[in-house]
């Protein structure tokens, strides 16, 4: 049973470029959350989200940034037209389908960087 | 403020040697309290999950202990290894949802030989 998996695993994108952050998540799991983690700093929850639905994006940016889990295929976590403030990981973690206790299990990230 | 401060910020001991690391949280009410382990470049891996109810879990080498009511938590490493090298992060889950879930800041381990 692979674990949560991210690609790319580093990204870099020039200043107005789009960035597309994949995550699939481990079999048998409904459930996709994605964080930010600036250097230096602790990871910040951006969405959740369950297959064809967003649950919660309170902490993702309004603009420019977006998040699907569609019914077929991986997570995606799309950035337009990057700035230099987006460089940081993104890591996506999934969950079974059993509520807020379920335990999450976090991919190896993707480090984007914007020039 | 942060809502989960964790001291100390970094650590270094000698391999063998125990550790304590420490979680202050003030997100109230919460669901449950996790530890997770970051190696560098990867991503958290789950160390334990307590809810609040629960006042310690281990798990091989480390043991988590958890005080409600002074909202504190702490991990305890037990006979150090050079593996046990990363940061460790205190995250408080709290009831109502994953909106306001709180990531600690971690605490650097360097564990040397």
């Amino acid at each position: 049973n692979a674990g949560v998996m991210q690609n790319p695993r580093h990204l870099v994108r020039r200043r107005g470029q789009e960035a597309r952050l994949r995550c699939s998540p481990m079999k048998g799991h409904s459930h996709v959350y994605w964080y930010r983690q600036l250097p230096e700093e602790g990871l910040k929850f951006m969405v959740y989200l369950q297959k064809e639905n967003i649950i919660d994006e309170s902490g993702m940016p309004k603009e420019r940034f977006s998040a699907e889990f569609p019914k077929e295929g991986p997570s995606i976590l799309r950035i337009q037209q990057v700035v230099r403030g987006d460089s940081a990981a993104y890591f996506c973690a999934s969950s079974p389908p059993a509520g807020q206790g379920a335990e999450q299990y976090f991919g190896p990230g993707t480090r984007l960087t914007v020039t | 403020k942060n809502q989960v401060e964790q001291s100390p910020q970094s650590l270094i001991i000698l391999e063998g040697k125990n550790c304590t690391l420490q979680c202050n949280y003030t997100v109230s009410p919460f669901s449950n309290l996790r530890w997770y382990k970051q190696d560098t470049g990867r991503g958290p891996v789950s160390l334990t999950i307590m809810t609040f109810s629960e006042n310690t879990k281990s798990n091989g080498r480390y043991t988590a202990t958890l005080d409600a009511d002074t909202k504190q938590s702490s991990l305890h490493i037990t006979a150090s290894q050079l593996s046990d090298s990363a940061s460790y992060i205190c995250v408080v889950i709290p009831s109502g949802g994953y909106q306001k879930v709180t990531f600690g800041i971690g605490t650097k381990l360097q564990v040397i030989p």
